[in-house]
Parts: structure tokens; C-alpha cells; sequence
């Protein structure tokens, strides 16, 4: 089945830096969703991205849909303590009744 | 604001209880869903339903059987719990892939 990967598992960084995260298959997505999970909850979305080269930001968080249509980059700019958490990316699988393939997410730590 | 409700943020049961895990959602979504996420796995789909009375299985439903009576309220059964189900479970719901899917809180589940 379709996968979105997701690396590395784990990012450490300062406060005030900015940081980029991308997410890659090797099939094509008409649809690109980032999701930020905080510690105890549930995951929220953060950002849509429905057209290829797209480009969309939400506050310090820019998101971008990959030309390929095979990847897309998240980019949170200006770090603070609560940008803490696990970021995820999605798609919608092909078929029917489509449900979301999601990649396994990256967990973010920012140092104070 | 749109909303899911998980009826338990922390529960722990004892091996071979039948555990029941209660999702409720307040926006006529036809679309819900169940997540098992364990550290280092991201999220696993055990169960998903598109309609009243009707189910899914999803990745992983062994162990898990699912009830959807009403539209708004979609159950996850253990029917007889196991310490390798000690996880968190995330319900979701959505009214169309795409625009992805609303998360509850969790339960954190713990069998002991």
C-alpha cells in the first residue's frame, strides 16, 4: 500500500531556530495534510495543501506541496517551547472510500 | 467549534476484562475511525466505519470488534483485554477525506 515516510524519528532544537521536516512516498498525492500532535492529545491539523507547488502558512508554520507531487515540506520558523510535539503528514490513499495514510511522524523537543 | 469526545482520557483494566472505549462526535460526520499509537509505530488503524451499523477492519483488528449504532457514537470492544493492548487509542471522524479527519483527545489505556 501507499506509504509516507517520515524522517528522523526524532528532532532536537534550540529555541528561536527554525526547522524543517519533510515527508516523501513513492506514489503520487493529490492531497497533503500536517498534523501536530501535543503531549496527552490528539493529533490537530495544522495545514491543507491541495495543488502542487502550493505553498501555505499558518502563523510561524509554512508548508509546501511538492511539485512531484510525491513529498512535502513543513518548515516552523522561530521556535518556541510549545511548538513541542509529534508533527505528522497525511494523504488520502487511492481507492474508494479513501481513508488517510498517515507517516509515523516526527517528535520535536526545543530546547529553552 | 467541531468536536470528538472520548469518554475516558485514562483507564486501566485488568487482563481478560471486556473494555469498552466510547467515541462521540458533534458533526453529523458519516466517517469515523479508530487508532491504536504506540511509540516508535505511529498511528495504526484497527477499525473504521463510513455509516450506521456499518464496520471496517483496518490494519490491526485483531482482539477489537467495533459497534456503530447511531451515527454520532462509534464503540471500540475489547473483548478480552491483553497487556500488549496497552496503548493509545484515538478516535476519529471526518466528513470527507480530504479535509481530513478531527482527532479526540485519547484514552490511555493500561492492562494490567
Amino acid at each position: 500500500g501507499q506509504q509516507l515516510n517520515q524522517s528522523p524519528q526524532s528532532m532536537f532544537i534550540q529555541e528561536g531556530e527554525d526547522v524543517s521536516m519533510n515527508c516523501t512516498s513513492s506514489s503520487i498525492f493529490n492531497t497533503w495534510l500536517w498534523y501536530k500532535q501535543d503531549p496527552g492529545e490528539g493529533p490537530v491539523l495544522l495545514i491543507a495543501l491541495y495543488k502542487a507547488g502550493e505553498l501555505t502558512s499558518n502563523g510561524r508554520l509554512t508548508a509546501q506541496f511538492g511539485i512531484t507531487r510525491k513529498d512535502s515540506f513543513l518548515n516552523i520558523s522561530a521556535s518556541i517551547p510549545s511548538d513541542v510535539g509529534i508533527y505528522f503528514c497525511a494523504g488520502p490513499a487511492t481507492g474508494a472510500n479513501s481513508k488517510l495514510t498517515f507517516g509515523k511522524g516526527i517528535t520535536l523537543s526545543v530546547r529553552p | 467549534d467541531v468536536k470528538v469526545t472520548q469518554s475516558s482520557r485514562y483507564l486501566v483494566k485488568r487482563t481478560g476484562e471486556k473494555v469498552f472505549l466510547e467515541c462521540v462526535q458533534d458533526m453529523d460526520h458519516e466517517n469515523m475511525f479508530w487508532y491504536r499509537q504506540d511509540p516508535g509505530l505511529g498511528l495504526r488503524l484497527i477499525y473504521f466505519s463510513y455509516d450506521v451499523k456499518m464496520k471496517e477492519k483496518g490494519d490491526i483488528p485483531e482482539g477489537y470488534s467495533v459497534s456503530r449504532e447511531k451515527k454520532e457514537r462509534f464503540s471500540l470492544i475489547l473483548e478480552s483485554a491483553s497487556t500488549n493492548q496497552t496503548s493509545m487509542y484515538l478516535c476519529a471522524s471526518s466528513l470527507a477525506t480530504a479535509n481530513g479527519y478531527t482527532f479526540g483527545s485519547g484514552t490511555r489505556l493500561t492492562v494490567v
